[in-house]
């Protein structure tokens, strides 16, 4: 049973307009959200974290914001370039107090991006 | 710096065999992490090491899978016996006391 959830397979959008990818989650025990991007025979690169106590945060062209009520948080890049194709994952985690500051991330299955120019 | 490394890139064994899995982390960093990518699936935590210590091995499959850390540097996880479902991407990662850092993966196929 998937915990997190990124129910858009794919997205396709045009250079220089915004980008929204979404993820849903189930579990309330989750205190921190991240985004990561991955290119093609490569690791996912971390891209941008949210923790559970704030609504939004932002890093130049990369804002996610978090609606702990839906369980729900979107990445919004804006504006696109066509750099940013990639697969982006939605992860998030809980400090497991029986572990000390394990910090095991739990996956959606990921959104493939396609900026066109 | 250097960033985390895994050894070797690509790996096809048979049903049956061995296969062991190198991951060199960042520098400095106590912890690190083991993670599977099955095909059409989300990415899976398998281990978590703090230093040379195993602290979450929850995600390990079954015992044909061995992760280790000697010296708290590096770390290998064996596959003994690899069956077909164990064909997947492993990705190690590192971190210090915030973000994770992966490496590239290791693909191993199971034939």
């Amino acid at each position: 049973d998937q915990q997190v959830k990124q129910n858009s397979p794919s997205l396709s959008v045009q250079e220089g307009r915004i980008s929204i990818l979404n993820c849903d989650y189930t579990n309330s025990m989750f205190d921190y959200f991240l985004w990561y991007k991955k290119y093609p025979a490569e690791g996912p690169t971390f891209l941008i974290s949210i923790s559970s106590i704030k609504d939004k945060n932002e890093d130049g062209r990369f804002t996610v914001f978090l609606n702990k009520s839906a369980k729900h948080l979107s990445l919004h890049i804006v504006p696109s370039q066509p750099g940013d194709s990639a697969v982006y994952f939605c992860a998030a985690s809980e400090v497991s107090s029986n572990a000390g500051n394990n910090r095991k991330l739990i996956w959606g299955l990921g959104t493939s991006l396609a900026v066109n120019p | 710096e250097a960033g985390v490394t895994q050894f070797p890139s690509h790996s096809v064994i048979e049903k049956g065999q061995t296969v062991t899995l190198r991951c060199d982390p960042i520098s400095g960093h106590d912890n690190l992490y083991w993670y599977r990518r099955v095909m059409g699936k989300e990415i899976k935590f398998l281990l978590h090491f703090v230093k040379e210590s195993k602290q979450d091995e929850s995600g390990m499959p079954n015992n044909r899978f061995l992760a280790e850390r000697t010296g708290g540097t590096y770390s290998t996880l064996k596959v003994q016996p690899a069956e077909l479902e164990d064909s997947g991407v492993y990705f190690c990662a590192s971190s210090h006391a915030g973000e994770q850092y992966f490496g590239p993966g290791t693909r191993l196929t199971v034939t």
